[in-house]
């Protein structure tokens, strides 16, 4: 079936520091991703959002890259803050046939 | 304010028994959604409704149920035929299916003794 998946379960950096979350996804019709931020023990939250339309779209501090040729987006995340310490997910929400499907999660850690 | 309200956040149950969580919306949406979440897992959907009255099976149906009565409402069961309870349970909303973000609330954990 589809899926999108992330290429790493856990990343480490140092505060301060560039984040960049990588995501693949297999559904050549996919039009549009999302981006979540799931704190411990709480729902995910919506961070950014992308549609096929565009390759690049940036927010406070965020920024995701979509690149159809390869089926690959990233989120990065400039001057990793100690609260920016959570579990980051990439969903797509209209493959065909489905509803929103989820990647595993890549867990980030920020390191003082 | 607005949002997606699951109750309760924490929830202990013996083997055998079966439980119901709660979740209400006071977003006027549409689809509602029941994710499970396994430690260092993502989502895998439950059950969603996408109308008051209607709802589909996802890809782990099995030893749940659900019911949606009310368009704000969308309480799952879980039952004692579910062979590995013990899970975070994530309850959402959206403005209809396949169309736009999900908004998620916070969560309830349930833990089978």
């Amino acid at each position: 079936g589809e899926s999108v998946g992330l290429h790493l379960p856990t990343l480490s950096v140092q505060e301060g520091d560039n984040s960049i979350i990588n995501c693949a996804y297999s559904n050549s019709a996919s039009d549009y991703f999302i981006w979540y931020k799931q704190e411990s023990g709480k729902g995910p939250q919506f961070i950014i959002d992308i549609r096929s339309n565009m390759d690049k779209r940036q927010g406070q501090r965020v920024t995701v890259l979509l690149n159809k040729t390869v089926k690959h987006l990233s989120l990065q995340i400039a001057a990793t803050q100690p609260g920016d310490s959570a579990v980051y997910f990439c969903a797509d929400p209209r493959p065909e046939g489905q509803n929103f499907v989820f990647g595993p999660g890549t867990r980030l850690s920020v390191l003082p | 304010d607005g949002g997606i309200t699951q109750s309760p956040k924490y929830l202990f149950r013996k083997e055998g028994q079966n439980v119901t969580l709660s979740c209400e919306q006071n977003l006027n949406h549409d689809a509602m959604y029941w994710y499970r979440q396994d430690p260092g897992q993502g989502l895998r959907l439950i059950y969603y409704s996408q109308i008051v009255n209607d709802f589909q099976k996802g890809d782990i149906a099995e030893g749940y149920s659900v019911s949606r009565e009310k368009k704000e409402s969308f309480p799952l069961t879980v039952t004692s035929a579910q062979k590995n309870p013990t899970a975070f349970y994530l309850c959402a909303g959206s403005a209809g299916i396949n169309t736009g973000e999900l908004f998620f609330g916070e969560g309830s954990r349930l833990t089978v003794l």
